[in-house]
This record gives structure tokens, sequence and C-alpha cells, in this order.
């Protein structure tokens, strides 16, 4: 079945540093979403990317899907500490695939 | 409250027991999702169904899980003669335009 990696699998960072997450999938993804989980909460919901080669912004947040639609990436400029918790990416086709996540722990 | 209702939030259970969540999702979706995670780990698939309907159901349901949504409204998963690695979160989605709608989880320990 289809699988979906994620690395590293944590992050630790000192605030202001840069933070990026891999995603990679077994198989080729119709699209891709992102979610963050913090510690003790749900996933919530991030964004959608379809396109081969997508990139798109949210604020710090820039998310990229691979040419070959079976990665992607997650960075975050300058980290903050309110940026603490799991990211997962998940593979979106009937269902969602969730990734192994990675943490992501900011120190101030 | 227009989000993923789900209940109860834990529930502490005796090994042997039998325990039923329940999932209001949100109104206008038609597919409502359970996921199962556990510590360190994404959410696994379990089932989902479209509107009453369930379409598919994960390997990691045995025989003792069966999930229910007659009103193609509310959903109920209930865990037959639970077993200690039944300990997990379970999660509810409804599913948008975009992204999947999670509820808080109901957390549930056997012992």
């Amino acid at each position: 079945g289809q699988q979906v990696m994620q690395i590293p699998q944590y992050q630790h960072v000192q605030e202001g540093e840069d933070f990026t997450t891999y995603c990679n999938s077994s198989t080729t993804l119709s699209n891709i979403q992102w979610y963050k989980q913090r510690p003790g909460g749900h996933p919530v919901f991030l964004i959608q990317l379809v396109k081969s080669g997508e990139v798109k912004k949210q604020k710090r947040l820039t998310f990229q899907f691979g040419e070959a639609k079976k990665n992607s990436s997650l960075h975050i400029t300058a980290t903050q500490t309110t940026d603490v918790g799991t990211y997962f990416c998940a593979g979106n086709t009937d269902k969602l695939i969730f990734g192994t996540g990675t943490r992501l722990q900011v120190f101030p | 409250d227009t989000g993923v209702s789900q209940n109860p939030r834990h529930k502490i259970t005796k090994r042997g027991q039998n325990v039923t969540f329940r999932c209001d999702p949100i109104s206008e979706h038609n597919r409502l999702y359970w996921y199962r995670q556990t510590l360190g780990q994404g959410p696994e698939f379990l089932t989902y169904f479209q509107n009453e309907a369930q379409l598919e159901k994960s390997r990691l349901l045995s025989d003792r899980f069966s999930a229910e949504r007659p009103k193609g409204s509310f959903s109920t998963l209930e865990i037959q003669r639970t077993e200690q690695g039944d300990s997990a979160m379970y999660l509810c989605a409804s599913r948008g335009d975009y992204g999947y709608t999670f509820g808080s989880g109901t957390r549930l320990t056997v012992v």
C-alpha cells in the first residue's frame, strides 16, 4: 500500500532559525495536504498542493510540491515558539494517508 | 459551534469491556472519517463514510470494531472486548472542499 515518509523525525531549533521538513511518497499523489498538530491537540489543516511543481506561501511558511508529485516540503523561515508542534504531510485520494510526521521544538 | 464534535473526550475502560464513541461532523460535509493515533505516530486511517454508506475499511479495523452512520449525520465507532492495544486517540474528521476538519478526539485507555 501507499507509504508516506517524512524526515527528519525530530528537529530542535533556536528561535529565529529556519526549519524544513521533507515528505516522500511511495506512489504518485494526486494532491498533498499539510497539517499541524500541537502537543495534546488534533491535526489542523494548513494547505493543499495540487499541481506539479507548485509553490505556496503562508506568511513564514513555504510549501512545495515536487515535479513528479511524489515529494513535498515545508519550510518555515525564522521560527517562533508558536511554531512548536508536529507537522504532517498527507497524501490525499479517497482518504488521507498521513506521513510519519516531523516534531518541531523551538527554544527561545 | 460549527466544528467537528467528538465525545467523550476521555474514556478509561477495563479490558474486555465494550466502548462506543460518537462523532458529529460539520453538517454540510457528507464524508466522515475515523482515524486512530498512538503516541508519536501519525493518524492511521480506519474507515470512512459518504453519507450513510461505509465505503472503505482498513485492515486495522478488526472484527471487534464497527462503525455506523445511520442517517448520514453523526457516526459511532464501537469497540467490543477491548484490549490494551486498543489504547489510542480516536479521531474523527469530516471533509470539505479542501482540507479535512478534525475533532478533538476521544482518548481511550484500556486498563
